[in-house]
C-alpha cells in the first residue's frame, strides 16, 4: 500500500503540449508539495498546499498550475511545455506541525519534453 | 544561488568502514538540517535531522554532526553496509517552515 503515489511514472511529450501529473497520499496528511529535480540534480520546491490552500509558491512560471481538489490530492498541470521543463517531478506530503522533517516523497515522474 | 552544497558527487567506501558525507550551507538563518536517502526510481526518504541547538545527533549507525561556525554538517555511517548504497541529500530549513532547501546529493557506493 503506497503512501504517496504519482501517475504517470514516465511522461514523454512534444514541446507546446499541455500535460498533467497526479499525486495522491493515503497518510492522512494535511500538506502536500511539488518538487522539481532538474538535470543538475537540484531538488527544488515549487509549490506547497495546506488543506487545499496554497502556502508556498516559489518563482515558478505561471504555465505551472497546481490543483488540490482535496487534501489527499495535489495535481500539477503544465501548459505549453518547454524543453527546460524536462525533469523529475516529486510529490511529497506531511503533517504541517511537523513538516520540517517528516515530508514523505512519492517515487517521482520523469517528464521528457522533445 | 546554491545555498546548500554537497561538493562530492560520489563516494566509494569498503563495507564495514565508515562513510562520511559532507554538506556546506551559506544561509546563516537556517536552523534545522536533514539528511535524506534516495534509491533509484524511488523518492527521497528522511534519514536523520539535527537542530542548530545541538552539534550531534545519533540514530543507530547514523550520526549527524553540525559545525555552525563553519556552516558545515556531515553524516557518518558506521559500519557501512551494502544497503547503504544510495544518493544522500542534505537539506536545510528554518524549523517550523515547510520549505526545505536541498543540496545536489552524493552518490554513496558501498563496496562488498
Amino acid at each position: 500500500d503506497t503512501a504517496v503515489s504519482q501517475t504517470p511514472k514516465y511522461l514523454v511529450t512534444q514541446m507546446g503540449n499541455d500535460k498533467s501529473i497526479k499525486c495522491e497520499q493515503n497518510l492522512g496528511h494535511d500538506t502536500m508539495y511539488w518538487y522539481k529535480q532538474d538535470s543538475k540534480k537540484f531538488l527544488k520546491i515549487m509549490f506547497s498546499y495546506n488543506n487545499k490552500e496554497l502556502i508556498i509558491n516559489e518563482t515558478v512560471p505561471n504555465r505551472f498550475s497546481p490543483k488540490s481538489p482535496d487534501k489527499a490530492h495535489l495535481n500539477l498541470h503544465i501548459n505549453s511545455l518547454e524543453l527546460g521543463d524536462s525533469a523529475v517531478y516529486f510529490c511529497a506530503s506531511s503533517v504541517r506541525e511537523t513538516s520540517t522533517d517528516t515530508q514523505y516523497f512519492g517515487p517521482g515522474t520523469r517528464l521528457t519534453v522533445l | 544561488d546554491q545555498q546548500v552544497k554537497q561538493n562530492s558527487p560520489s563516494l566509494s567506501v569498503q563495507e564495514g568502514r565508515i562513510s562520511i558525507l559532507n554538506c556546506d550551507y551559506t544561509n546563516s538563518m537556517f536552523d534545522y538540517f536533514l539528511w535524506y536517502k534516495k534509491y533509484p526510481a524511488e523518492g527521497p526518504t528522511f534519514l536523520i535531522s539535527i537542530s542548530s541547538i545541538k552539534d550531534k545527533n545519533e540514530d543507530g549507525r547514523f550520526t549527524v554532526f553540525l559545525n555552525k561556525s563553519a556552516k558545515h554538517l556531515s553524516l557518518h555511517i558506521v559500519p557501512s553496509q551494502p544497503g547503504d548504497s544510495a544518493v544522500y541529500f542534505c537539506a536545510a530549513a528554518n524549523f517550523g517552515n515547510e520549505k526545505l532547501t536541498f543540496g545536489t546529493g552524493t552518490r554513496l557506493t558501498i563496496i562488498p
